[in-house]
């Protein structure tokens, strides 16, 4: 049972390059959620989707783009990285509202910008 | 305007005895509050959480109190291992949010 997955697990990127960033989940959720942590802060929602085809924005969602194509996938956009896009990635998933509400984490990514 | 705070970065405890870890928060629409742990390169995993309709949820050594009044949800950790060593995040949502909030986190260190 794999959970939620991210890929890649680590990249490095130039300033200005792009790149995608991918989750999936196999537990059939609805919610799937991208967040950013950087060093002594919490976590911070960048974008969110409640469904297939939909897609919200969250706390910081400038510089990124995100998704939904797919229930089980959420991919997450850097169109023209910048050093303040380095942090560490978090993809999350959970059933719909009224359910279970905790956040199923993947593993992160580490994202460098130089 | 921070709506989730953890406003100890660290605690540091001996082994057996307890940890109490703090968040507050200030939008009174929250309802559910939960508590994830973290470890180094490692994504959070849940750990407990409480329904504003409770004052108390406990799960084994891991208890949530929450003084809706005050603002302010503690998570008790009786007897502390050396194994809880981790990132504590405090979060909190409400119904039909499709969100949570977080705290910035705790570093719990248990000392053998």
């Amino acid at each position: 049972n794999a959970g939620v997955t991210q890929t890649p697990k680590f990249r490095v990127l130039k300033t200005g390059q792009s790149m995608t960033l991918l989750c999936a989940q196999d537990m059939n959720h609805e919610y799937m959620y991208w967040y950013r942590q950087d060093p002594g802060m919490g976590l911070r929602l960048i974008h969110y989707s409640v469904g297939e085809g939909t897609t919200a924005k969250g706390e910081v969602p400038d510089g990124y783009n995100v998704s939904r194509l797919k229930k089980q996938n959420f991919l997450l956009g850097l169109e023209s990285a910048a050093p303040s896009q380095t942090s560490v990635y978090f993809c999350a998933s959970r059933p719909p509202q009224g359910w279970i509400e905790k956040l199923f984490f993947g593993s992160g990514t580490q994202l460098s910008v130089l | 305007d921070q709506q989730v705070k953890q406003n100890s970065p660290s605690l540091s405890v001996q082994e057996g005895r307890i940890s109490i870890l703090n968040c507050d928060y200030t939008n009174s629409m929250f309802d559910y509050f939960l508590w994830y742990k973290k470890y180094p390169a490692e994504g959070p995993t849940f750990l407990i959480s409480i329904s504003s309709i409770k004052d108390k949820n406990e799960d084994g050594r891991f208890t949530v109190f929450l003084n809706k009044s005050a603002k302010h949800l503690s998570l008790h950790i009786v007897p502390s291992q050396p194994g809880d060593s981790a990132v504590y995040f405090c979060a909190a949502t409400f119904t039909n949010a499709g969100k949570s909030t977080f705290g910035d986190g705790t570093t719990l260190t248990v000392k053998p």
